[in-house]
């Protein structure tokens, strides 16, 4: 089942705050966090395996909560180099399918 | 240490015609993933492969897609004929382990545009 990916789009200024929201309907093994840049591959940002979770580095983190319904990805003074589509891939119990939101472009403008 | 190595980067041809995508995981990967990505949208999975063998191909059109993985390692991605909607970029990525923990790397894809 698709993960739910939002806001689709956001525009930041450079040094701005941006929460961007991955759901699903049913109790999550797993979430997976990428960045794809246009043209190019997606890279791996981070995974979060157990509820109340939080992790991150340098200045992007990411949360899961008790339910495991729901992942955040936090980005803090956000830098041009933030630019891109972040993607959650998410992992449900019992399964090996990596199956990915929609996606949410996020642009960083000067 | 090499990234995932895919060809060819583009290619162009007539619905109804043949392709071969090419996919060279990083060494020592058991692990194998072919998905496609619309424009616009997020990765879907058509298949993977734990090392010769196939984990989940539930999303593969069995009637045009196939994909092999010979000796646990290479991988082709295969489809024919081609339809219009069949236009996406090829992803191929892989991992060390089928874990739910794994990170897995992508390759930068080959881009299939069917006219």
């Amino acid at each position: 089942q698709q993960p739910v990916q939002s806001p689709q789009a956001v525009i930041l200024r450079e040094g701005e705050d941006a929460v961007i929201n991955c759901s699903s309907s049913k109790a999550l093994y797993s979430v997976h966090w990428y960045r794809q840049k246009h043209g190019e591959a997606p890279v791996f940002l981070m995974i979060l395996l157990k509820g109340g979770e939080q992790k991150g580095h340098d200045k992007i983190s990411a949360s899961f909560n008790e339910k495991k319904q729901q992942s955040s990805l936090y980005l803090t003074a956000s830098q041009l180099s933030y630019s891109g589509t972040y993607f959650c891939g998410t992992r449900g119990a019992g399964s090996y399918q990596l199956t990915f939101g929609k996606g949410t472009k996020l642009s960083v403008i000067p | 240490e090499a990234g995932v190595a895919q060809s060819p980067r583009y290619k162009i041809i007539e619905k109804r015609q043949s392709v071969a995508f090419w996919c060279n995981p990083i060494s020592g990967h058991a692990t194998l993933y072919w998905y496609q990505q619309i424009l616009g949208q997020g990765p879907k999975l058509l298949i993977q492969f734990q090392n010769n063998g196939v984990v989940d191909d539930s999303q593969l059109p069995k009637d045009r897609f196939s994909a092999e993985r010979l000796k646990g390692v290479d991988s082709t991605l295969k489809i024919q004929p081609a339809k219009l909607e069949d236009s996406a970029v090829y992803l191929c990525a892989s991992s060390p382990a089928s874990g739910h923990n794994t990170e897995a790397f992508f390759g930068q894809g080959t881009r299939l545009t069917v006219v």
